[in-house]
């Protein structure tokens, strides 16, 4: 069965602390790992990694797909209370068009 | 503008009833999804459509029935409703698999 983990659970930090999320998988032909943060509601896109594209970055949060070790890490840099979300990484195969499976989750708490 | 708009927004019900849960995207996209988040965020897909054409049927009870009018819009009918069935039911867009998915801001059932 196709399996996706996330760790830590949980984290707290406080403003200015880098975070490193991570994910790792187990599933048959990969096609794309994608990260998204989730606050009260919807989940909004942050990156999607692929084998044409295992690094990328955007202000002050940067994800690097290794697909030798089957996992993706998020890197948050000088966190503000507003990075305070679950955030969430998914897996995509190639055999499933747009099926995505999900890890648990990372719930992250940044205090001022 | 709302991308991807669900409707209602919150629905309490109880045990043994029917609902519908609407969801339309204004983005153009060919291809929509249900998801189902339960109480520990775990986001698990359902169904997919992809120009009204059911491409994703996830081990759900048959008493989940995904209906697509048409592209823009992907409603999902919830028949004899159950205490299990509480959740938060996302839906979600994508143009094809090289872009990601963008979802709504989700709907809350609660069964009493």
């Amino acid at each position: 069965e196709d399996k996706v983990v996330q760790s830590p659970l949980s984290l707290v930090v406080h403003e200015g602390d880098t975070v490193t999320l991570n994910c790792s998988y187990e599933v048959t032909n990969f096609r794309s790992l994608l990260w998204y943060k989730q606050e009260k509601k919807a989940p909004t896109f942050l990156f999607m990694l692929t084998s044409s594209g295992i690094e990328k970055k955007s202000g002050r949060l940067s994800s690097i797909l290794d697909k030798k070790e089957l996992s993706s890490i998020l890197n948050i840099t000088a966190t503000q209370t507003g990075d305070s979300a679950i955030y969430l990484c998914a897996v995509e195969l190639g055999t499933s068009y747009g099926k995505l499976t999900f890890g648990q989750g990372t719930i992250l708490t940044v205090h001022p | 503008d709302t991308a991807v708009s669900q409707t209602p927004k919150y629905l309490v019900t109880q045990m043994g009833n029917d609902k519908s849960i609407k969801c339309e995207q204004n983005l153009g996209h060919d291809t929509m999804y249900w998801y189902k988040q339960d109480s520990k965020k775990f986001l698990k897909i359902m169904f997919s459509y992809n120009n009204k054409e059911l491409i994703i049927n996830e081990t759900v009870p048959n008493r989940f029935s995904p209906k697509s009018p048409d592209k823009a819009h992907l409603n999902l009918h919830i028949n004899s409703l159950e205490l299990g069935d509480s959740a938060v039911y996302f839906c979600a867009s994508s143009q094809d698999r090289t872009e990601p998915q963008h979802f709504g801001d989700g709907t809350r059932l609660s069964i009493l």
